[in-house]
């Protein structure tokens, strides 16, 4: 079984600052890493799918790392805003196959 | 353009009960999956329907839970005598193409499922 792990569990940021959380799995048999982000009452939204190691992918203000050789990735957030306010999920598809294994998540809080 | 669509939105039902959830795809997405999502949880996997194939059921949690996609498109996860542990978001997402270890799963907003 594959366990993807995420920290920290919560934050609570002021807006303005930048923030940055982990996302950790077993580097063996790597085949690729998404971020979603899920507001509350809306639908998961996918951030990035990233597949290469070293790889560094960046939408807007929100931008993420990956480091296949030892199992983790980081997503980084510049300048949160009150509208960042969500949960952050990282998932990685299991043994080759389509289903995805989710981490629990990060709860993002921006405050004004 | 559309999105996944689910509904209900939020269902409650009475221990026992029978409860059917629907998930509409994005038009032309071959893969289909089912997530749940317990309290405190990250979604975690149920099913995968390749059209209408269902090729993978092994995170149903027990023979009370059932799904089909009979013509490639909607899907149904229907759930038997219902209990509490079920209690849960289920999560519906699709996927353009076959292989999706790659590509973006779209997911729909999910059906909060109560068992009182």
């Amino acid at each position: 079984i594959l366990n993807v792990e995420q920290s920290p569990q919560s934050l609570h940021v002021q807006e303005g600052d930048s923030t940055n959380f982990t996302c950790s799995f077993p580097s063996s048999n790597f085949y690729a890493l998404h971020w979603y982000r899920w507001e509350t009452a809306k639908s998961p939204e996918a951030l990035f799918v990233m597949t290469l190691n070293g790889d560094e992918k960046k939408k807007g203000r929100i931008s993420a790392t990956l480091n296949t050789k030892e199992g983790y990735s980081y997503l980084y957030i510049k300048g949160s805003q009150p509208e960042d306010s969500a949960t952050y999920l990282c998932a990685s598809p299991t043994g080759g196959g389509n289903k995805l294994t989710f981490g629990t998540g990060t709860q993002l809080k921006v405050e004004l | 353009g559309a999105g996944v669509s689910q509904s209900p939105r939020y269902k409650v039902a009475k221990r026992g009960q029978d409860v059917a959830l629907r998930c509409d795809p994005i038009s032309g997405h071959v893969s289909l999956f089912w997530y749940q999502q317990a309290l405190g949880q990250g979604p975690e996997f149920l099913t995968y329907f390749q059209n209408e194939a269902q090729l993978d059921k092994s995170g149903l949690p027990s023979d009370r839970f059932f799904a089909e996609r009979p013509e490639g498109s909607v899907s149904t996860l229907k759930i038997q005598r219902t209990q509490q542990e079920d209690s849960a978001v289920y999560l519906c997402a699709s996927s353009l193409r076959r292989e999706s270890s790659y590509n973006e799963q779209f997911f729909g907003p999910g059906t909060r499922l109560t068992v009182l």
